[in-house]
């Protein structure tokens, strides 16, 4: 089946650094990635919308000048977290949609602690 | 706007036993449904979903859901689970022809014990 790969599964950083998160589809191509943020215990939270070639959508109270993304290509999209914070620690699931078939696939995720 | 209730933190089953992980939403249009699986240290996976038709959707692992408008309910059943059916479970909702643009619930721990 289709995959997704994110990377990297678990980061530690000191607060004032950013921390950039990489989410490829590695068999397929896709124009449209999403990006969430979960919490312990709480729903995935949409956070933003990639388009390859274009600007994120970004959802109603995230800062696009805190999480910058960046969809340059058909196969990868990234989120740089800048300046992190510790609020900033959390899960974060990047998911892909398939061109060709419209199907959605999620990556396994990453887990930012800030300190 | 859509939004999505799972009521049900943790469900502990003995295995063989039938489950039932309950979901409820609340949209202002007409909906998707979903539910997705999360393995440890893994991605979602998609178990099933309700776009149109037979309201009664059945998907991977033995799994179905039954999509109830007047209850705005979308529960999962499975009639027997299995040990490796232990996983943390979400269900989805996204505005009909939304773009795969989905609103989570909080999810709930299936443990499934011996």
């Amino acid at each position: 089946g289709a995959v997704v790969s994110q990377h990297p599964s678990r980061v530690i950083c000191k607060s004032g650094t950013s921390v950039k998160i990489e989410c490829r589809s590695l068999d397929f191509q896709a124009t449209t990635m999403f990006w969430y943020r979960q919490f312990p215990k709480k729903s995935l939270m949409l956070m933003a919308t990639s388009n390859e070639g274009s600007k994120a959508t970004y959802e109603q109270g995230v800062e696009k000048d805190k999480f910058l993304i960046n969809h340059a290509s058909l196969t990868l999209s990234t989120l740089t977290v800048t300046s992190a914070h510790p609020e900033d620690s959390s899960f974060y699931i990047c998911s892909a949609r398939d061109v060709s078939n419209e199907k959605l696939f999620f990556g396994s995720g990453t887990q930012l602690s800030v300190l | 706007a859509q939004s999505v209730t799972q009521l049900d933190s943790q469900v502990p089953v003995f295995e063989e036993a039938p489950v039932e992980l309950r979901c409820n939403y609340s949209s202002s249009v007409s909906v998707y449904l979903f539910w997705y699986v999360q393995y440890p240290n893994q991605g979602l996976q998609l178990l099933l979903k309700y776009l149109s038709g037979s309201t009664l959707v059945k998907g991977i692992n033995g799994f179905e859901a039954e999509f109830n408008k007047s209850q705005t309910s979308f529960h999962l059943r499975k009639p027997s689970v299995h040990i490796s059916d232990t996983a943390e479970y979400f269900c989805a909702v996204s505005a009909a022809g939304g773009g795969n643009k989905l609103t989570f619930g909080t999810g709930t721990q299936l443990k499934v014990e011996l």
